[in-house]
């Protein structure tokens, strides 16, 4: 059972580059969710789904976009990469109802030049 | 707009300490206020979380004080050591059905040996 996995570990990209950061699950969560980190701003919640199918907007969506076609996927797509963007992405899966655990993945730390 | 305001943004202790770590919410809709502990270079875990019908909650040395009237709630880390120097996020998850799980600014906690 690897968890959250995510996919690259580290990127650096030139303003206007695009690029999909990768995030599968395995534990069969219906729940998926992408945040970014920064220093002093905490985690804040950029796009989420609650199944395949179905995605919505969070704190911060602009610029970026997602799909759900599948339980296990939820990438995240930079469309043209801007230095706003350079931050740490955490995704995080996690079942439905109740007081469940939210189980986020190692991160992707992105430099956009 | 921050939904869940986090203080302090960082916080030294000496070893046995009790470093304590307040939250502060604007919207009732809220059904549930985890807090995660993230290591360097690591994705956050969750620590410890509450309802907001229970007033305290205890695992271990870490105990959640909940002020539902006052809308706060606070971490509190009994005899502090240095392995629970790490940052600190508070949470809180919306009652609605997409369940959107909001997170504070951050703690960043240094336990001095």
């Amino acid at each position: 059972n690897a968890g959250v996995t995510q996919t690259p570990k580290f990127q650096v990209l030139k303003t206007g580059q695009s690029m999909t950061l990768q995030c599968a699950q395995d534990m069969n969560h219906e729940y998926m969710s992408w945040y970014r980190q920064d220093p002093g701003m905490g985690l804040r919640l950029i796009h989420y789904s609650v199944g395949a199918g179905i995605t919505d907007q969070g704190e911060v969506p602009n610029g970026y976009n997602v799909s759900r076609s599948t339980t296990e996927d939820f990438p995240l797509r930079l469309l043209s990469a801007a230095p706003s963007q350079t931050s740490v992405y955490f995704c995080a899966s996690r079942r439905g109802g109740g007081l469940v655990v939210q189980y986020f993945g190692p991160g992707t730390r992105l430099l956009v030049l | 707009q921050q939904q869940v305001k986090q203080s302090p943004q960082s916080l030294i202790v000496q070893k046995g300490g009790i470093p304590i770590i307040n939250c502060a919410y604007e919207n009732t809709a809220f059904d549930y206020f985890p807090w995660y502990q993230q290591f360097p270079g690591k994705g956050p875990a969750l620590l410890i979380a509450i309802r907001p019908d229970v007033s305290e909650k205890k695992e271990g040395r870490f105990t959640i004080s909940f002020n539902k009237s006052a809308k706060q709630f606070s971490l509190h880390i009994m005899d502090s050591q240095p392995g629970d120097s790490a940052t600190y996020f508070c949470a809180a998850r919306s009652s609605s059905n997409t369940g959107k799980l909001i997170f504070g600014q951050g703690t960043t906690l240094q336990v001095k040996p």
